[in-house]
């Protein structure tokens, strides 16, 4: 079975730009949550989306936002990108909640 | 607000050695404990949770509500359990909600 995929794998931008980041969930899962992961902050929690639903969602300014599609790949948008933005994001999909959430490889965004 | 601790950032046993990563929670509701881990080079994996009361790999880890601790625990340390340790903490059970330690790397010495 194929892990979750996370594209691009890695991002460089300029302040005030957009950013989408993508994620593949394992086939069949339902669930994606989103984490932001700093050397200063550490694993923040972002946002959680199942059946395309918003379901949880983190501490963040409105400049981040999500979506996820019916075959439930899910895309992070951020906009108006500042250089505290720049973080390795991390996806992660669960077949229901409350299970085991598996992590995708990540993306590197550096905000310049 | 809920909030999860690990007070090391750093820790190092030799091999054959029993190891503790500590972990303290702070939340006012009944959550739900997990402890995940990063090999070197490999991805975000779960290492064990709280309601399962399994043993994987030879860690174990029991939650003291009193304590509001879930420490992480082996009686003798292997080489390939260096790695990066997060404790992890979800508000409710069946939530995928997670919040995270800073994280504990081990390493253990040959």
């Amino acid at each position: 079975k194929a892990g979750v995929t996370q594209t691009p794998r890695y991002l460089i931008k300029t302040r005030g730009q957009q950013v989408t980041l993508s994620c593949s969930p394992i086939s069949g899962h339902r669930s994606v949550s989103w984490y932001q992961q700093t050397p200063g902050q550490g694993l923040q929690f972002l946002f959680e989306y199942f059946s395309e639903t918003q379901r949880n969602k983190g501490n963040f300014p409105g400049r981040f936002s999500g979506r996820q599609f019916s075959n439930s790949r899910s895309e992070m948008n951020v906009s108006t990108l500042e250089l505290g933005d720049s973080a390795l994001y991390l996806c992660a999909s669960t077949l229901t909640a409350g299970n085991e959430q598996f992590f995708g490889p990540g993306t590197r965004l550096t905000v310049l | 607000a809920q909030r999860v601790t690990q007070p090391e950032k750093l820790l190092s046993v030799f091999k054959g050695a029993p190891v503790e990563l500590k972990c303290n929670y702070s939340y006012s509701g009944s959550p739900e404990l997990f402890w995940y881990v990063q090999y070197s080079r490999q991805r975000l994996q779960l290492l064990l949770r709280h309601i399962s009361r399994e043993s994987i790999k030879g860690f174990t880890a029991d939650l003291n509500k009193g304590e509001t601790s879930f420490h992480l625990k082996k009686p003798f340390a292997q080489e390939e359990d260096s790695a990066m340790y997060y404790c992890a903490l979800s508000p409710q059970t069946g939530a995928n909600n997670l919040f995270f330690g800073t994280g504990t790397r081990l390493t253990v010495i040959p």
